[in-house]
């Protein structure tokens, strides 16, 4: 079964600062796609990047990227010039491309990140 | 405007006494699924829709029941709801499953039971 870890449960950085949140992954597959999730406190669930296994070239979002280490199953996700609207829960998920859980969402616990003016 | 929508957006209600949440959308998506978030777990996935007519089970199914009775609606029924089922609960579509394009979310359901 896969699994996602995001080791930071908690971080802080200051507005205008960059900063780098962890996300590892476990599966066998060879096709999936990753995602970062942000869910502010109005509790939505916002997309902010996906990346696709099969492509080696890293996803930019304007001030977010990530950086996807497939050999070491790593995605983590950099956000530069942090803004005071940054400041939410941030989860990683893992979605099987093909197989038994194809098209099922499986997340991280989250990342709770405090951006501080 | 393509959304998807989940009513009610807040319940406390009692042990013991049925509800069910709604979630309807409007992107002729064949995929949908439910998915419920608790402090410090993320979200898990409860039960899931390839399309109409079929559902199945997903990491935590215990305690739900779904239905697909039309490709547009997807609700979730707690027959007898128990406060371990108090959490916040979302809702999601998508064009088919495995579908390349990411996941749609309703607004989130916050649900109390005493």
């Amino acid at each position: 079964a896969q699994t996602v870890t995001q080791s930071q449960p908690e971080m802080s950085v200051q507005e205008a600062e960059t900063v780098t949140l962890s996300c590892t992954y476990d599966t066998s597959e060879n096709n999936y796609y990753l995602f970062w999730y942000k869910q502010p406190p109005s509790r939505q669930m916002i997309l902010v990047i996906r990346q696709e296994a099969y492509k080696q070239q890293n996803a930019t979002e304007n001030r977010f990227s990530v950086n996807f280490q497939k050999a070491a199953k790593s995605f983590s996700l950099k956000i530069s010039d942090s803004q005071l609207g940054d400041t939410a829960m941030y989860f990683c998920a893992f979605m099987n491309r093909y197989g038994g859980s194809q098209g099922n969402l499986i997340f991280g616990k989250g990342t709770k990140l405090s951006v501080k003016p | 405007e393509a959304q998807v929508t989940q009513n009610p957006r807040y319940l406390i209600t009692v042990t013991g006494k049925k509800l069910t949440v709604t979630c309807s959308q409007n992107m002729n998506h064949e995929y949908m699924s439910w998915y419920r978030q608790d402090p410090g777990l993320g979200l898990r996935q409860i039960y899931y829709s390839m399309n109409v007519e079929v559902t199945d089970k997903g990491d935590v199914p215990e305690g739900y029941k779904v239905s697909r009775k039309e490709k547009r609606n997807f609700p979730l029924i707690l027959e007898s709801p128990s406060p371990n089922q108090t959490s916040l609960y979302f809702c999601a579509s998508s064009l088919f499953r495995g579908s390349n394009q990411p996941q749609h979310f309703g607004d989130g359901t916050r649900l109390s039971i005493l």
